[in-house]
């Protein structure tokens, strides 16, 4: 069974800073993975969905990167704005299954 | 090129009554997902469709939820006899009709359903 584990949880830092969520699973027989953003009380936007045989994808300031054969996903995000804060989710495709979501990392950036 | 729609965006209901949740996956899409959120937790899968079948329903309760995805029409996630336990943020995602796995998903704003 797939198992999906954010770290860290929670983190708060000041703007202008560059920060580095991370992504782990337990299964590494993955087609895909993708990291998601979600604000208080809304959807899910989709950031950056990396392939399998891919190493990681950027988009502006995003960066992810992805080591399937270690279980290992990371989030890049230079240099942080306060627009930047919500609540990061990975999550990784095993097959025709949907979607294993982690339990995200709430970013606060202070201005 | 409207995303995935779901509607009501806020639903309130007391303990007992039906809950019906709709979701209208982007244009071309023909596979749906249905995860919950519960209050300060992660989404979890609740059932896979495509048109006309269940592909997929491991993740939702045996007990009072149904989800159909009929030839015409939207998605349609039923929750019989609500209780305070089913009070949750209802997702919808959608992804294209190879149902690829080069595919991302695309998610809708949700559900509230508040039940009292």
């Amino acid at each position: 069974k797939q198992e999906v584990t954010q770290i860290p949880a929670a983190l708060s830092v000041p703007e202008g800073e560059n920060l580095v969520l991370n992504c782990s699973f337990t299964d590494s027989a993955i087609y895909n993975l993708q990291w998601f953003r979600q604000d208080p009380g809304k959807g899910l936007t989709s950031l950056l969905l990396i392939q399998s045989s891919q190493r990681e994808q950027t988009s502006g300031r995003l960066n992810a990167s992805l080591d399937k054969s270690s279980g290992r996903s990371t989030l890049y995000i230079a240099a942080s704005q306060p627009g930047d804060s919500a609540t990061y989710l990975c999550a990784v495709r095993t097959g025709r299954r949907a979607l294993t979501f982690g339990s995200g990392t709430r970013l606060q950036v202070q201005p | 090129n409207a995303g995935v729609m779901q509607n009501p965006r806020h639903l309130v209901r007391r303990r007992g009554q039906e809950a019906r949740l709709r979701c209208s996956p982007m244009k071309g899409h023909s596979h749906v997902y249905w995860y919950r959120q519960l209050p300060e937790e992660g989404l979890k899968f609740m059932v896979y469709l495509q048109k006309e079948n269940i592909i997929d329903e491991s993740g939702m309760p045996k007990e009072r939820f149904s989800a159909e995805f009929p030839k015409e029409g939207p998605s349609i996630l039923r929750i019989q006899q609500v209780v305070r336990g089913d009070s949750a943020a209802y997702f919808c995602a959608s992804s294209p009709e190879s149902g690829g796995t080069n595919y991302g998903y695309t998610f809708g704003s949700g559900t509230r359903l508040t039940v009292v």
